[in-house]
C-alpha cells in the first residue's frame, strides 16, 4: 500500500515570504502521480499542482512549485510570496492504482498553514 | 467552467436514521469517487464508479451503498447512521479517457453530515 507523510502539522509564514510544505511518499509502483490540494476553512478541496513520476521537470503553477526529488521520495510544495488568503490546510496526495482498474487518492495528514502580517 | 455539484451542502440526522447524498460530476467525466473526511482527519476513499459501474471499494461500511445513474449522477446512501458517521463527504470526478494527462480528481464542495 502507498503511504504519504506530512511531518508538519502546522506552519507559520509572514506575508510575502516563501514557505515549503514537506511531503514524503512510499510506493512500489513505478508509475504514480502526486497532487497537492488546499482546503480552506470553508471545507472545499482545491487542486493546486500535479507531478507525475516520469516528469523530468518540477511542476509549477503560478506561485506554486513542486520540489520533486524522486530518489528521496519527496514532493515538497513551495509557495512563493505568501498571501493572507493562502492560510488553509494543505494536503499532499498520491494517486494509487486499484485492482478494479481505477484509482484513488491517498492523502497525508495535512499541514495547517497560517500566513501572518 | 462547470464544477462538481453536491447536495445537500449540510445535513443533520438523528442516530439510526438514513441519509442520501447526491453528486453531479463535471460533464463528460467518466469516473466518480466518494471520500469521507472526519473531523481533523484526511479524506478517506469510500467507493468509485467508472462509466456507471462500480469499479473499486475502499473503507466503506456495509451500512453504506452507492450507485451511479444513467445521467452519471451518483448517490451515496447511508443507513443506521451512527455518531461516528459525522463527517464531510466529498464527491470527486475525473476524466480517465486520456484527454487529461493528470487524471486529476476535481472535488465538489462536500456535504457536511452531522449525526446527533
Amino acid at each position: 500500500a502507498q503511504k504519504i507523510t506530512q511531518t508538519q502539522p502546522g506552519m507559520f509564514v509572514q506575508e510575502k515570504e516563501a514557505v515549503t510544505l514537506d511531503c514524503t511518499y512510499d510506493t512500489s509502483d513505478p508509475s504514480y502521480g502526486l497532487f497537492w490540494y488546499k482546503q480552506p476553512s470553508s471545507g472545499e478541496m482545491i487542486f493546486l499542482i500535479y507531478q507525475g513520476s516520469y516528469d523530468q521537470q518540477n511542476a509549477t503553477e503560478g506561485r506554486y512549485s513542486l520540489n520533486f526529488q524522486k530518489a528521496r521520495k519527496s514532493a515538497n510544495l513551495v509557495i512563493s510570496a505568501s498571501q493572507l488568503g493562502d492560510s488553509a490546510m494543505y494536503f499532499c496526495a498520491m494517486r494509487e492504482r486499484l485492482t478494479g482498474g481505477g484509482n484513488k487518492l491517498t492523502f497525508g495528514t495535512g499541514t495547517q498553514l497560517k500566513v501572518e502580517l | 467552467a462547470a464544477g462538481v455539484i453536491q447536495s445537500p451542502r449540510h445535513l443533520i440526522k438523528e442516530k439510526r436514521e438514513t441519509a442520501t447524498l447526491k453528486c453531479y460530476p463535471i460533464p463528460r467525466h467518466d469516473t466518480v469517487y466518494w471520500y469521507q473526511q472526519g473531523p481533523g482527519q484526511d479524506p478517506q476513499f469510500l467507493i468509485s464508479f467508472y462509466e456507471k459501474m462500480q469499479s473499486d471499494k475502499g473503507s466503506i461500511p456495509d451500512r453504506f451503498s452507492a450507485q451511479q445513474f444513467s445521467d452519471y449522477h451518483s448517490e451515496l446512501n447511508m443507513s443506521s447512521l451512527e455518531l461516528g458517521d459525522s463527517a464531510l463527504y466529498f464527491c470527486a470526478s475525473s476524466d480517465n479517457t486520456g484527454a487529461s494527462s493528470y487524471n486529476e480528481q476535481f472535488f465538489g464542495p462536500g456535504t457536511r453530515l452531522t449525526v446527533l
